[in-house]
Protein backbone atom coordinates (compact mmCIF):
# COMPACT_ATOMS: atom_id res chain seq x y z
CA UNK A 1 0.00 0.00 0.00
CA UNK A 2 3.22 2.45 0.49
CA UNK A 3 2.78 4.89 -1.87
CA UNK A 4 6.20 5.76 -2.64
CA UNK A 5 8.93 3.08 -1.13
CA UNK A 6 12.48 3.70 -0.93
CA UNK A 7 15.23 0.91 -0.60
CA UNK A 8 17.59 0.47 1.83
CA UNK A 9 16.00 2.21 4.56
CA UNK A 10 19.69 2.30 5.90
CA UNK A 11 22.76 1.87 3.82
CA UNK A 12 26.35 2.05 6.05
CA UNK A 13 28.97 2.03 3.23
CA UNK A 14 32.90 2.46 3.18
CA UNK A 15 34.42 5.51 1.08
CA UNK A 16 34.98 4.77 -2.31
CA UNK A 17 32.53 1.96 -2.93
CA UNK A 18 29.77 2.34 -5.17
CA UNK A 19 26.11 2.11 -4.26
CA UNK A 20 22.28 2.35 -5.44
CA UNK A 21 19.08 3.69 -3.93
CA UNK A 22 15.73 2.37 -5.31
CA UNK A 23 12.79 4.18 -5.38
CA UNK A 24 9.00 2.90 -6.94
CA UNK A 25 5.48 4.75 -6.75
CA UNK A 26 2.09 3.23 -7.15
CA UNK A 27 0.50 6.75 -7.28
CA UNK A 28 0.62 6.96 -11.21
CA UNK A 29 2.47 9.88 -11.10
CA UNK A 30 4.34 11.32 -13.96
CA UNK A 31 7.12 13.22 -11.90
CA UNK A 32 9.81 11.74 -9.53
CA UNK A 33 12.39 13.56 -7.43
CA UNK A 34 15.14 12.82 -5.27
CA UNK A 35 15.62 14.99 -2.54
CA UNK A 36 19.07 14.91 0.39
CA UNK A 37 18.36 15.93 3.74
CA UNK A 38 21.69 17.36 5.49
CA UNK A 39 22.30 16.61 9.20
CA UNK A 40 21.16 20.03 9.78
CA UNK A 41 17.91 18.89 8.57
CA UNK A 42 18.18 21.43 5.03
CA UNK A 43 16.26 19.72 2.26
CA UNK A 44 18.04 20.51 -0.92
CA UNK A 45 16.73 18.95 -4.60
CA UNK A 46 18.65 17.12 -6.76
CA UNK A 47 17.02 15.63 -9.76
CA UNK A 48 13.60 15.46 -10.83
CA UNK A 49 12.28 13.27 -13.68
CA UNK A 50 9.14 13.63 -15.67
CA UNK A 51 8.15 10.56 -17.85
CA UNK A 52 11.90 9.28 -17.79
CA UNK A 53 12.79 12.39 -18.81
CA UNK A 54 15.66 14.44 -16.99
CA UNK A 55 13.77 18.12 -16.01
CA UNK A 56 16.05 19.21 -13.03
CA UNK A 57 19.60 18.83 -12.31
CA UNK A 58 21.23 20.64 -9.62
CA UNK A 59 24.89 21.12 -9.19
CA UNK A 60 25.14 17.93 -7.78
CA UNK A 61 28.57 16.03 -8.62
CA UNK A 62 28.53 13.72 -11.36
CA UNK A 63 29.21 11.04 -9.13
CA UNK A 64 25.64 10.69 -8.87
CA UNK A 65 23.93 9.48 -11.69
CA UNK A 66 19.70 9.23 -11.72
CA UNK A 67 18.02 6.23 -13.63
CA UNK A 68 14.45 6.30 -14.45
CA UNK A 69 13.63 3.03 -16.15
CA UNK A 70 9.81 3.72 -16.26
CA UNK A 71 7.66 6.38 -14.88
CA UNK A 72 7.36 4.50 -11.73
CA UNK A 73 10.56 4.17 -10.69
CA UNK A 74 13.51 6.33 -10.43
CA UNK A 75 17.16 4.70 -9.11
CA UNK A 76 20.08 6.93 -7.41
CA UNK A 77 23.09 5.08 -8.01
CA UNK A 78 26.33 6.79 -6.27
CA UNK A 79 29.97 6.07 -7.30
CA UNK A 80 33.13 6.55 -5.55
CA UNK A 81 31.50 7.74 -1.96
CA UNK A 82 33.05 10.49 0.31
CA UNK A 83 32.31 10.92 3.62
CA UNK A 84 30.43 14.69 2.30
CA UNK A 85 27.84 12.27 0.40
CA UNK A 86 26.42 10.96 4.21
CA UNK A 87 22.65 12.24 4.74
CA UNK A 88 19.27 10.99 3.86
CA UNK A 89 17.51 10.57 0.55
CA UNK A 90 14.28 11.41 0.30
CA UNK A 91 12.64 9.82 -3.23
CA UNK A 92 9.34 11.75 -4.02
CA UNK A 93 6.74 12.13 -6.99
CA UNK A 94 3.74 14.51 -7.97
CA UNK A 95 1.54 14.45 -10.60
CA UNK A 96 2.94 17.42 -12.83
CA UNK A 97 -0.14 18.33 -14.85
CA UNK A 98 -1.06 20.29 -12.04
CA UNK A 99 1.86 22.82 -12.65
CA UNK A 100 3.47 24.96 -10.02
CA UNK A 101 0.74 23.85 -6.98
CA UNK A 102 1.38 20.39 -7.31
CA UNK A 103 1.93 18.49 -3.63
CA UNK A 104 4.89 16.10 -3.29
CA UNK A 105 4.72 12.67 -1.89
CA UNK A 106 7.32 11.12 -0.01
CA UNK A 107 9.01 8.09 0.83
CA UNK A 108 10.54 7.37 4.05
CA UNK A 109 13.86 8.38 2.94
CA UNK A 110 17.23 6.36 2.64
CA UNK A 111 19.89 6.69 5.53
CA UNK A 112 23.00 6.41 3.91
CA UNK A 113 26.56 7.06 6.38
CA UNK A 114 29.96 6.76 4.43
CA UNK A 115 32.77 5.62 7.07
CA UNK B 1 15.70 33.83 -6.84
CA UNK B 2 12.94 32.37 -4.99
CA UNK B 3 13.16 31.33 -1.46
CA UNK B 4 11.17 31.16 1.89
CA UNK B 5 13.14 31.89 5.58
CA UNK B 6 11.76 29.94 8.61
CA UNK B 7 13.00 32.28 11.50
CA UNK B 8 13.01 30.11 14.07
CA UNK B 9 14.88 26.86 14.44
CA UNK B 10 12.48 25.83 17.52
CA UNK B 11 9.37 26.52 18.82
CA UNK B 12 7.94 25.34 21.88
CA UNK B 13 4.47 25.59 23.33
CA UNK B 14 2.85 23.85 25.68
CA UNK B 15 0.03 21.63 24.85
CA UNK B 16 -3.24 23.43 24.32
CA UNK B 17 -1.83 26.66 23.69
CA UNK B 18 -1.48 28.73 20.08
CA UNK B 19 1.09 26.88 17.61
CA UNK B 20 2.69 29.54 15.32
CA UNK B 21 5.69 28.60 13.04
CA UNK B 22 6.88 31.73 10.87
CA UNK B 23 7.25 31.37 7.74
CA UNK B 24 8.19 34.24 4.81
CA UNK B 25 9.07 34.48 1.34
CA UNK B 26 10.58 36.27 -1.54
CA UNK B 27 9.20 35.57 -5.18
CA UNK B 28 8.83 37.46 -8.51
CA UNK B 29 5.36 37.14 -9.83
CA UNK B 30 2.44 35.02 -7.92
CA UNK B 31 3.98 32.92 -5.40
CA UNK B 32 2.51 29.04 -4.59
CA UNK B 33 3.32 28.62 -1.13
CA UNK B 34 3.00 25.15 0.93
CA UNK B 35 3.94 23.63 4.14
CA UNK B 36 5.01 19.93 4.88
CA UNK B 37 5.67 18.09 8.17
CA UNK B 38 8.41 15.64 8.75
CA UNK B 39 7.66 13.43 11.87
CA UNK B 40 10.74 11.23 13.48
CA UNK B 41 12.10 8.62 11.10
CA UNK B 42 9.34 9.79 8.25
CA UNK B 43 9.25 11.42 4.90
CA UNK B 44 7.78 14.79 4.53
CA UNK B 45 4.26 14.90 4.47
CA UNK B 46 2.09 17.58 3.04
CA UNK B 47 -0.29 19.87 5.42
CA UNK B 48 -1.50 23.04 2.87
CA UNK B 49 -1.15 25.02 0.16
CA UNK B 50 -1.62 28.58 -1.11
CA UNK B 51 -2.13 29.34 -4.61
CA UNK B 52 -4.71 32.36 -5.10
CA UNK B 53 -7.97 33.32 -3.52
CA UNK B 54 -8.55 33.49 0.35
CA UNK B 55 -5.69 34.42 2.24
CA UNK B 56 -6.17 31.86 4.97
CA UNK B 57 -6.39 28.16 3.94
CA UNK B 58 -7.19 25.38 6.08
CA UNK B 59 -5.01 22.01 6.01
CA UNK B 60 -4.45 19.08 7.82
CA UNK B 61 -4.51 17.44 11.14
CA UNK B 62 -6.19 20.98 12.37
CA UNK B 63 -3.52 23.52 10.87
CA UNK B 64 -3.74 26.32 8.87
CA UNK B 65 -2.09 29.21 7.34
CA UNK B 66 -2.74 33.09 6.38
CA UNK B 67 -1.41 34.43 3.53
CA UNK B 68 -0.37 37.79 4.10
CA UNK B 69 1.40 39.67 1.00
CA UNK B 70 2.23 43.11 2.08
CA UNK B 71 4.12 41.13 5.06
CA UNK B 72 5.20 38.68 2.22
CA UNK B 73 4.30 35.82 5.25
CA UNK B 74 2.83 32.78 5.48
CA UNK B 75 2.86 32.01 8.87
CA UNK B 76 1.40 28.02 10.33
CA UNK B 77 -1.49 28.19 12.86
CA UNK B 78 -3.08 26.00 14.88
CA UNK B 79 -5.21 27.18 18.13
CA UNK B 80 -4.51 23.97 20.15
CA UNK B 81 -1.45 22.02 20.00
CA UNK B 82 -1.31 18.38 20.75
CA UNK B 83 1.67 16.56 21.76
CA UNK B 84 1.54 14.75 18.37
CA UNK B 85 2.21 17.90 16.77
CA UNK B 86 6.09 17.95 17.96
CA UNK B 87 7.75 17.58 14.50
CA UNK B 88 9.83 19.22 11.89
CA UNK B 89 7.70 21.73 9.51
CA UNK B 90 9.55 22.89 6.51
CA UNK B 91 7.93 26.09 4.55
CA UNK B 92 8.35 25.86 0.47
CA UNK B 93 7.81 27.73 -2.31
CA UNK B 94 7.26 26.36 -5.97
CA UNK B 95 9.05 28.53 -8.42
CA UNK B 96 9.99 28.53 -12.61
CA UNK B 97 12.89 26.38 -13.32
CA UNK B 98 13.32 25.49 -16.72
CA UNK B 99 10.13 24.13 -18.45
CA UNK B 100 9.34 22.95 -14.94
CA UNK B 101 8.58 23.82 -11.10
CA UNK B 102 11.01 23.13 -8.40
CA UNK B 103 10.04 23.73 -5.00
CA UNK B 104 12.41 24.92 -2.68
CA UNK B 105 12.12 24.64 1.06
CA UNK B 106 13.08 26.63 4.22
CA UNK B 107 15.36 25.47 6.72
CA UNK B 108 13.11 24.27 9.21
CA UNK B 109 11.60 24.58 12.22
CA UNK B 110 11.36 21.90 15.05
CA UNK B 111 8.48 22.77 17.15
CA UNK B 112 7.93 21.07 20.51
CA UNK B 113 4.85 20.58 22.21
CA UNK B 114 5.21 19.66 25.91
CA UNK B 115 2.38 17.65 28.48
Amino acid sequence: DTAVSQTPKYLVTQMGNDKSIKCEQNLGHDTMYWYKQDSKKFLKIMFSYNNKELIINETVPNRFSPKSPDKAHLNLHINSLELGDSAVYFCASSQRGQGAWEKLFFGSGTQLSVL
Amino acid sequence: AQSVAQPEDQVNVAEGNPLTVKCTYSVSGNPYLFWYVQYPNRGLQFLLKYITGDNLVKGSYGFEAEFNKSQTSFHLKKPSALVSDSALYFCAVSARYSNDYKLSFGAGTTVTVRA
